[in-house]
């Protein structure tokens, strides 16, 4: 079946922009996760949804950092007022749930590039 | 703060085992193994969990010490294809913490 798909692939934009990335997870998911990747380091949790609440946002770099997940399946994270700083590939990831020793579906990424 | 601790790279030659290892010295009683690889320009891939038991499945085998404060894993016959980042995480199998921690990885280069 579909895994995770995350569009647009890649996202080049001009510092002070609004940008908004998309996550389609597996379908019947509940739980969803942002992840923030830099270059040469280890994916960083952002947030995680459980149905259509954010579950925890502690990973949220700062208020211009922002998600939603309205109907509990697809999810945006927006960026308000871009830095160069939030160059990265954001990663998406779907589990059945939460709890337990579930594995997290991973899509491929978006490159953010803020110039 | 990593939980783990993994050597940064290792070489492997093709067709030959490849046994990652790494340590988690202040592993709870409550807290799973669990290894991701991340081949370039993808995402995370799962590939095996595991609490105490020695654990295999269809990608590799999964070690634990007895006191489970470290653990190796094994790709039986490693392939070209195998070439990735390697992430070695503890992260508790209740309801609660969900998050993955990774850490920087092991980069495993496979040669032919």
């Amino acid at each position: 079946g579909a895994g995770v798909s995350q569009t647009p692939s890649n996202k080049v934009t001009e510092k002070g922009k609004y940008v908004e990335l998309r996550c389609d997870p597996i379908s019947g998911h509940t739980a969803l996760y942002w992840y923030r990747q830099s270059l040469g380091q280890g994916p960083e949790f952002l947030i995680y949804f459980q149905g259509t609440g954010a579950a925890d946002d502690s990973g949220l770099p700062n208020d211009r950092f922002f998600a939603v997940r309205p109907e509990g399946s697809v999810s945006t994270l927006k960026i308000q007022r871009t830095e160069r700083g939030d160059s990265a590939v954001y990663l998406c990831a779907s589990s059945p749930r939460a709890s337990g020793s579930n594995e997290q579906f991973f899509g491929p990424g978006t490159r953010l590039t803020v110039l | 703060d990593a939980k783990t601790t993994q050597p940064p790279s290792m070489d492997c030659a093709e067709g030959r085992a490849a046994n990652l290892p790494c340590n988690h010295s202040t592993i709870s009683g409550n807290e799973y193994v669990y290894w991701y690889r991340q081949i370039h320009s993808q995402g995370p891939q799962y590939i095996i969990h595991g609490l105490k038991n020695n654990e295999t499945n269809e990608m590799a085998s999964l070690i634990i010490t007895e006191d489970r404060k470290s653990s190796t894993l094994i790709l039986p016959h490693a392939t070209l294809r195998d070439t990735a980042v390697y992430y070695c995480i503890v992260r508790v199998g209740g309801t609660n913490d969900y998050k993955l921690s990774f850490g920087a990885g092991t980069t495993v280069t496979v040669r032919a």
